[in-house]
């Protein structure tokens, strides 16, 4: 399977814990996305790289969040000291420049006790 | 971030076509039309993308209105693999002159009878 992967698919965590999320992108896409989605609500905008640069993150993306796409391949989210607000769905998109269609991985569930 | 308004849901029956309106009267000039559909416990999926004229895939098509201020999809056949959510997603260019990010809404729930 070539598309977006995303691990691991599902985290249950206590609060207070951290938690890092992982993301593969299609291989030949420079840009990646990550997006969060409560119950209800559509995907919400958190960050994009382009290459190993990151170019804009969301004011939803707290200082207790930090995400990184070294080498300009995989990206990792990190979530320090979670709380019970973090629990959602946490997805991850990449595409080419200058392509408008973005591909979805399946996301992560983070369920936050 | 222009804003789009759609039903929260619609029903079809299976066979026949289906049309999913969005208004996004604010949209500016260089505002691409994105419509994703969101199966469900599953990352949302392409659908198509419009600028201003008429636009036709293998999925659907994409019917824009002259003024750019309302957007219709069109699933021609409507199967029940068709039940979903789907966003009608505006996306402005950035500094670099490329649309990137989406800003998605709540989207139409469109269920298909058998």
């Amino acid at each position: 399977d070539t598309g977006v992967s995303q691990n691991p698919r599902h985290k249950i965590t206590k609060r207070g814990q951290n938690v890092t999320f992982r993301c593969d992108p299609i291989s030949e896409h420079n840009r990646l996305y990550w997006y969060r989605q409560t119950l209800g609500q559509g995907p919400e905008f958190l960050t994009y790289f382009q290459n190993e640069a990151q170019l804009e993150k969301s004011r939803l993306l707290s200082d207790r969040f930090s995400a990184e796409r070294p080498k300009g391949s995989f990206s990792t989210l990190e979530i320090q000291r979670t709380e019970q607000g973090d629990s959602a769905m946490y997805l991850c998109a990449s595409s080419l420049r200058g392509y408008n269609e973005q591909f979805f991985g399946p996301g992560t569930r983070l369920t936050v006790l | 971030d222009a804003k789009t308004t759609q039903p929260n849901s619609m029903e079809s029956n299976e066979e026949e076509p289906v049309h999913l309106p969005c208004n996004h009267s604010t949209i500016s000039g260089t505002d691409y039309i994105h419509w994703y559909r969101q199966l469900p416990s599953q990352g949302p999926e392409y659908v198509i993308h419009g600028l201003t004229s008429n636009v036709n895939n293998r999925m659907a098509s994409l019917a824009i209105a002259e003024d750019r201020k309302s957007s219709t999809l069109i699933l021609h056949r409507a199967t029940l693999r068709d039940a979903a959510v789907y966003y009608c997603i505006l996306s402005g260019l950035n500094s670099g002159g490329s649309n990137y990010k989406l800003t998605f809404g709540k989207g139409t729930l469109l269920t298909v009878n058998p």
